[in-house]
């Protein structure tokens, strides 16, 4: 069984500080890696995808892969109460076609 | 673009009888992907279509479930019969050519009594 495991939560942060998000995946094959934001009652949207090891920044988030480790994370720096929403991590081995869900991370920013 | 559409937003319907959910993908969009969600299971993939071919449906749960792309704007979900189990979020997603970037749907609410 193909997993992507990550801890429910909820994590919460103060508002301004790092929030760092973890993920482990099972099958060595994978290729993407995604995060996914999920806000209470809507759907997920893609926010990083990371193909290579190392880290991968965009704007407050920076995605990290270590595929030795088969451990993928999601930082985000000086976060905000508009982030506090479910984070799901994601891999695929088949150019994204069939991508395997983590149950994801609760994030809640407080003010 | 609209993104994707699905409809019904929400659904409740009697155990035993039929359901059909619907999606209407970004336009050009040439891959397909209907996931169901729930608190105890997550975001599970049931099948997913490319240009308009069922690729893998290992994800259906049982033979109540069946999904159809007639063409490459439309397709549909079917639960027949439904019970109560079947109660979850439904996201319809979808996806250019190679990229790996899925876009979903707003999902339909489906609660089987």
């Amino acid at each position: 069984q193909k997993e992507v495991e990550q801890n429910s939560g909820p994590l919460s942060v103060p508002e301004g500080a790092i929030a760092s998000l973890n993920c482990t995946y099972s099958d060595r094959g994978s290729q993407s890696f995604f995060w996914y934001r999920q806000y209470s009652g809507k759907s997920p949207e893609l926010i990083m995808s990371i193909y290579s090891n190392g880290d991968k920044e965009d704007g407050r988030f920076t995605a990290q892969l270590n595929k030795a480790s088969q451990y993928v994370s999601l930082l985000i720096r000086d976060s905000q109460p508009s982030d506090s929403a479910t984070y799901l991590c994601a891999s695929s081995n088949t150019g994204g076609f069939k991508t395997i869900f983590g149950a994801g991370t609760r994030l809640f920013v407080k003010a | 673009d609209a993104g994707v559409i699905q409809s019904p937003r929400h659904e409740v319907t009697e155990m035993g009888q039929e359901v059909t959910l619907r999606c209407k993908p970004i336009s050009g969009h040439n891959s397909l992907f209907w996931y169901r969600q729930t608190m105890m299971r997550g975001l599970e993939l049931l099948i997913y279509f490319n240009n308009n071919v069922p690729i893998d449906d290992s994800g259906m749960p049982e033979d109540r479930f069946s999904a159809k792309m007639p063409n490459a704007s439309f397709s549909t979900l079917k639960i027949q019969p439904s019970e109560p189990r079947d109660s979850a979020v439904y996201f319809c997603a979808s996806s250019f050519g190679t990229s790996e970037t899925q876009y979903f749907g707003p999902g339909t609410r489906l609660l089987v009594l």
